[in-house]
């Protein structure tokens, strides 16, 4: 069955920088603009980032944006958040999401931690 | 960027109530709008999307209705399993914004 794993997660200092990766298996991946969206500890849950079927348009929260990087590399199955300049506002559980038809999130990762902290 | 604005915070009801969730934009969505349930430590479940299409796999108590601006969910019949936070999306523009949410408590 569908499924996305997320990886990359961690500690980091603020200011610095963490790579997620979120691998897909079980669909044809690069058929589907994907997501990331992020849930701060007991909080609610934060769009952050989309990128298109073929990697040729993103979009992003404007919390994240210049900050942040949404890719992908098709060949390989795989979402990226390359993530710059972070914040402690930045510590979250980030998930990957599939885009559906509608634009509805039908399938997620289990979601990847990220603690920004000094 | 379109706020989506949910109501009740936080609602309590008993096993076979019936429940109503309530979503407005901040300007129209037409029918670009997405139920998600999460329960604790889990990711999201997509419910209802297009407003008012139900998901594969999810029981047909849950149900959503509206359109531009105003939406609701709405569960029959409660179930323990329903108890869990519910959150709403726009995906008529990006930022695809989400609700703050309404964590549906037992009574």
């Amino acid at each position: 069955q569908v499924q996305l794993v997320e990886s990359g997660g961690g500690v980091a200092q603020p200011g610095r920088s963490l790579r997620l990766s979120c691998v897909a298996s079980d669909f044809s991946f690069g058929r589907h603009p994907m997501h990331w969206v992020r849930q701060a500890p007991g909080k609610g849950l934060e769009w952050v980032a989309v990128i298109s079927y073929d990697g040729s348009d993103n979009y992003y929260a404007d919390s994240v944006k210049g900050r942040f990087t949404i890719s992908r590399d098709n060949s390989k199955n795989t979402l990226f958040l390359q993530m710059n300049s972070l914040t402690t506002d930045d510590t979250a559980v980030y998930y990957c999401a599939r885009e559906e038809g509608e634009r509805q999130l039908d399938y997620w990762g289990q979601g990847s931690l990220v603690t920004v902290s000094s | 960027d379109i706020q989506m604005t949910q109501s009740p915070s936080s609602l309590s009801a008993s096993i076979g109530d019936r429940v109503t969730f309530t979503c407005r934009a901040s300007q129209s969505i037409r029918t670009y709008l997405n139920w998600y349930q999460q329960k604790p430590g889990k990711d999201p479940k997509l419910l209802i999307y297009a407003a008012s299409s139900l998901q594969s796999g999810v029981p047909s108590r849950f149900s959503g209705s509206g359109s531009g601006t105003d939406f609701t969910l709405t569960i029959s019949n409660l179930q323990p399993e329903d108890f869990a936070d519910y959150y709403c999306q726009q995906s008529y523009t990006p930022p695809y914004t989400f609700g703050q949410g309404t964590k549906l408590e037992i009574k």
